[in-house]
Order: structure tokens, then sequence, then C-alpha cells
């Protein structure tokens, strides 16, 4: 069983869709991070998180650190938001453990 | 301010030949790390530099591997003799402190 875990692993959406992408992990961590992989693309921070909730445009992340879960929610998708969604978190040392991703698809 | 490039972007070898795999990470960042993403499964740490001292390469697969930061700017993968099972899509990050990290758009390595 991996440390973290994603669900689901693929969604597909209507433009306008309200999403949410979930993350469990199972160690203690100093901080999660949503990232963000575009086909052919590189991987991009989106968010870190330790505590509490950050939102950024229409991207919206959350974290309970008492029940070890993470959600990243996306308000109006957009086509361009199709993309691989990871999240990872570090424990104690600096290296980023990952969750297996989620491959978004938005349809117009 | 440049991003973290990796070079080659795509490399196809045959089994048992040489492959190094290069990654310039943003200037000022010490600190260096290696990932791997093998076909269907979640990327992996394979090691972390701090300048060019190794902080932590329980990753590494096997001695196959050699990873070096000589000088501690660049650093380079070198998989020698390649096998079948190192194929996937080699990332490269990079950051300041221990918080957040600066991906590459990785290497894709595909042993045949």
């Amino acid at each position: 069983k991996n440390e973290v875990e994603q669900s689901p692993q693929n969604l597909t959406a209507q433009e306008g869709e309200f999403i949410t992408i979930n993350c469990s992990y199972s160690v203690g961590i100093s901080a999660l991070h949503w990232l963000q992989q575009h086909p052919g693309g590189g991987i991009v921070s989106l968010f870190m998180l330790s505590s509490g909730k950050k939102k950024h445009g229409r991207l919206i992340a959350t974290i309970n650190i008492q029940e070890k879960h993470s959600s990243l929610h996306i308000t109006a998708s957009h086509p361009r938001d199709s993309a691989v969604y990871i999240c990872a978190v570090t424990s104690g040392t600096y290296k980023y453990i990952f969750g297996t991703g989620t491959r978004l698809k938005v349809l117009a | 301010e440049a991003g973290v490039t990796q070079f080659p972007s795509h490399s196809v070898i045959e089994k048992g030949q040489t492959v190094t795999l290069r990654c310039d990470p943003i200037s000022g960042h010490d600190n260096l790390y290696w990932y791997r993403r093998v076909m269907g499964k979640e990327i992996k740490f394979l090691l972390h530099f701090v300048k060019e001292s190794k902080q932590d390469e329980s990753g590494m697969p096997n001695n196959r591997f050699l990873a070096e930061r000589t000088g501690g700017t660049y650093s380079t993968l070198k998989v020698q003799p390649a096998e079948l099972e190192d194929s996937g899509v080699y990332f490269c990050a990079s950051s300041q402190t221990s918080n957040e990290q600066f991906f590459g758009p990785g290497t894709r390595l595909t042993v045949l």
C-alpha cells in the first residue's frame, strides 16, 4: 500500500463542473503539495499546505491533519484544466513522496 | 529567472548501452533531487544532493546508477549498463530550502 493514495485515478467532467480530487496519506508530514502536469509538460507546483486551506483563482486546496486527508477542488472547470494532478508529501526529510496522480479530462 | 532544465528531453537506447542525463538546477539552489516515474507507477525518489554532497541516496535502485554533482552546480545521472526496466521519465528538481521544490520537464528514457 502506498504511503500516499489518491482518488479517483481518472476523472472526466463537463466544462463548468465542480471537481474534487482526494489525497490520503499514512505518514506524519511536514507539508503536503499539490502539483499539476499537463500532457507533454513539466510538473508545476500548485499549493504547499501544512494546515487549513489555500485558494488560488479557481483552485482550492484543503487539508485535515487529524484525518490525514487533503482535497483539491476546481470550481467552474475548463478544458484547459485537463492535466494530471499529483499529491505529494514531505515527511521528516526533504524528499517528496508521491501519489499515483489523478488524470483529469474536462470536456467542452 | 530560468527554471530547472534537463537534457536530453528524450533518449532511446539499447539494453546494455550507457546513458547520461543532465540536470541544471535553478541558480543558487543548493538542493537538487532526482526522481523517476516508471510506466503506470507513482514518481519515486532517487537521491538528494546538498551542493556537491549526496545527502540521501536511499532511492537509487542499484549500482548501475551513478549520480554526480561536481562543483555543486549541474548534476548528471548515468545508467550503465541500461536495462529494460530502467525505462521511464526521470525528473530533476531543485530547492533553496527544504520546502518547495521546482521540477524540470523530465527526460523520457526508453531502453529497447
